[in-house]
């Protein structure tokens, strides 16, 4: 168990539809990044957020869109969903101190079908 | 077109064989990770090399970074069923920002 927890574990929705996913990083990580996995695209790295700002930024299509809360949890939202959009979602923080060794703990991810 | 090259793409060995996978780039990095993904969960980082021509070793594994700090390469003695999984590289670009993945090798340890 890393820690960081995701919600919903499973979704399954309509094409057209928008879904929010939902994380909460590991006690005292001030990070969190979202990572898109699919079986074409592998890991891809979708957006960084650090204590409340955005970090750093991915391949982040502009339907979809992410924030953190003051209380470090986090959410990203996929609007106008397509069916290329059914990947797995993982969530991961750090304490966004380490630089360039920074640990990235993953949380289990949820697994998003879109129908 | 990836950034992070990774091969083999699936390797099948037996128990108590050796192995080499390799993560390879044109770009240079700040640092580079390794991960183990099993089905159905998150990515678990195995280590972190900064240095270039750093060697790491946990246990059974052996993590190269290359002198020019554009690939790494990860090396399992003695490998065992538990050692199945996907494993990733990740280099990180710039100073304290993202880590871009490489596809990863799927390795299957038969018992």
């Amino acid at each position: 168990d890393s820690g960081v927890t995701q919600t919903p574990k499973h979704l399954i929705t309509a094409t057209g539809q928008r879904v929010t996913l939902r994380c909460s990083p590991r006690s005292g990580d001030l990070s969190v990044y979202w990572y898109q996995q699919s079986l074409d695209q592998g890991l891809q790295f979708l957006i960084q957020y650090y204590n409340g700002e955005e970090r750093a930024k991915g391949n982040i299509l502009e339907r979809f869109s992410a924030q953190q809360f003051p209380d470090l949890h986090s959410e990203l939202n996929l609007s106008s969903l397509e069916l290329g959009d059914s990947a797995l979602y993982f969530c991961a923080s750090s304490d966004g101190t380490s630089g360039v060794a920074d640990t990235q703990y993953f949380g289990p991810g949820t697994r998003l079908t879109v129908l | 077109t990836q950034l992070l090259e990774q091969s083999p793409q699936f390797l099948s060995i037996q128990e108590g064989e050796n192995l080499t996978v390799y993560c390879n780039s044109s770009s240079v990095f700040s640092s580079l990770q390794w991960y183990r993904q099993e089905p159905g969960e998150g990515p678990v980082l195995l280590v972190t090399v900064v240095t270039g021509g750093e060697v790491k070793k946990l246990k059974r594994l052996t993590f190269q970074f290359g002198d020019a700090r554009k690939d790494s390469s990860l090396h399992i003695t003695a490998a065992q069923p538990g050692d199945t999984g996907l494993y990733l590289c990740a280099g990180m670009m710039n100073y304290g920002q993202n880590f871009v993945f490489g596809p990863g090798t799927r390795l299957s340890v038969l018992p």
